[in-house]
């Protein structure tokens, strides 16, 4: 069965620092996501991304945030400077009738 | 307004019994879908079953139902014979498709409700 991967599982940053969180959408999907869930809350929507450019994006996904897609497979999403309130679970999703999620990355910043 | 509500925090079911996770949602949309995902401990958001606004039957996984009220706004999903490994967190969530430019899709989620299964 066709699954949406990320990379890492678990990043630990230091505040200020840029990361990059790595997706592998599944292959023949069109709109791919990220979202994020902090420790104990729910899932929310940063941004969408269809024919290679930012669909949608939400309040939450501000100038500190970024998305790629570099090459035909992987869909990024960069955090220039991190602050502590980034810390969460980034997940990636990829769309065709049902949105499939990734395993997700943790992102802690310290 | 909340978009999606799950008002059950937590839930308690005996193994083997059946439980209603209920979700109640708002949307002027005519065109939409329900979904619910399941989150283990490790965190992963596993899909579980979808209901879109103009299936007239309800839709069924498994052991998954989902029971579609579309006159009331909500869909509650129940899941028969509980067994041990359905402990988790469960999230409601919904997709309105109201054309927006290049058209989005995202999902709004609800608060999740957390259920143990008692051996």
């Amino acid at each position: 069965e066709p699954e949406v991967t990320q990379t890492p599982s678990h990043q630990v940053t230091q505040m200020g620092q840029e990361v990059i969180l790595r997706c592998v959408p599944i292959s023949n999907h069109l709109y791919f996501y990220w979202y994020r869930q902090i420790l104990g809350q729910k899932v929310e929507f940063l941004v969408s991304f269809y024919n290679n450019e930012i669909s949608e994006k939400s309040e939450i996904f501000d100038d500190q945030f970024s998305v790629e897609r570099p090459d035909g497979s992987n869909f990024t999403l960069k955090i220039r400077s991190t602050k502590l309130e980034d810390s969460a679970m980034y997940f990636c999703a990829s769309y065709s009738n049902e949105q499939y999620f990734g395993p997700g990355t943790r992102l802690t910043v310290t | 307004a909340q978009k999606i509500t799950q008002t059950q925090p937590g839930m308690f079911v005996q193994e083997k019994e059946a439980v209603t996770l209920d979700c109640t949602y708002d949307t002027s949309d005519q065109s939409y879908g329900l979904f619910w995902y399941k989150q283990p401990s490790s965190g992963e958001m596993i899909f579980l079953i979808y209901q879109g606004s103009y299936d007239e039957q309800n839709a069924t996984e498994g052991r998954y139902s989902l029971n579609f009220q579309k006159a009331r706004k909500s869909a509650n999903l129940v899941i028969s014979a509980s067994q041990l490994g359905d402990s988790a967190m469960y999230f409601c969530a919904m997709r309105e498709d109201a054309y927006s430019g290049a058209g989005s899709y995202q999902l709004t989620f609800g608060k999740g409700t957390k259920l143990s299964v008692i051996p």
